[in-house]
């Protein structure tokens, strides 16, 4: 079946460091999601990626879709203490299917 | 904000108990899904259901598994005889878009934990 794997499993960075999560595929996905979950929480969505190569910024976060379409990538630029938790990436198979197959997740620990 | 919302949020019930979970996804969506979380670990799709009626469901999603939407409102996950491994937080999810689409929006879980 399909699967989406992360690294890494666990990230520990001071406040002020870049971090960065890669997801990948076992297929070729037809779009990708990026959800953030604190600890103890639900995941909340962060962007969708659609396109082949395509990259989205938001504040300093920036999100890649690979030109392949089978991996993504998500940075932080100068990381700070709100953005602990588990970042996951969920990409979707093309065809007549609804199901988003959530990645294993990157933990976010940073310390102050 | 519109939310999702599920209860209960923790549930400790015996090994062979039927557990329900309920929800109440947004109220303009038609997508609905079950996840789980076993601690620690990733988020596991389970089933998605629309036009009352499941559309897909993974391999966990058995024979003891059942979903239901009785009354437009609810959306509601029932566990016929929990095993051990049921143990899990399991998350409610609704979006407005089909097809993988759509930003899905979670509750904030309901912990069930099988003894």
């Amino acid at each position: 079946g399909q699967q989406v794997m992360q690294i890494p499993q666990y990230q520990h960075v001071q406040e002020g460091e870049d971090f960065t999560t890669y997801c990948n595929s076992s297929t070729t996905l037809s779009n990708i999601q990026w959800y953030k979950q604190r600890p103890g929480g639900h995941p909340v969505f962060l962007i969708q990626l659609v396109k082949s190569g395509e990259v989205k910024k938001q504040k300093r976060l920036t999100f890649q879709f690979g030109e392949a379409k089978k991996n993504s990538s998500l940075h932080i630029t100068a990381t700070q203490t709100t953005e602990v938790g588990t970042y996951f990436c969920a990409g979707r198979r093309g065809g007549a299917t609804n199901k988003l197959i959530f990645g294993t997740g990157t933990l976010l620990a940073v310390q102050p | 904000e519109p939310e999702v919302t599920q209860t209960p949020s923790h549930q400790v019930t015996q090994m062979g108990q039927e557990v329900i979970l309920r929800c109440v996804p947004i109220s303009n969506h038609l997508y609905f899904y079950w996840y789980r979380q076993i601690l620690g670990q990733k988020v596991e799709f389970l089933v998605s259901f629309y036009n009352n009626e499941i559309s897909e469901k993974s391999e966990i999603f058995d024979d003891q598994f059942s979903v239901e939407r009785p009354d437009g409102s609810n959306f509601t996950l029932k566990i016929r005889s929990t095993k051990l491994e049921d143990s899990a937080m399991y998350f409610c999810a609704s979006s407005a878009q089909g097809g993988g689409t759509g930003e899905l929006f979670f509750g904030e879980g309901s912990r069930l934990t099988v003894l």
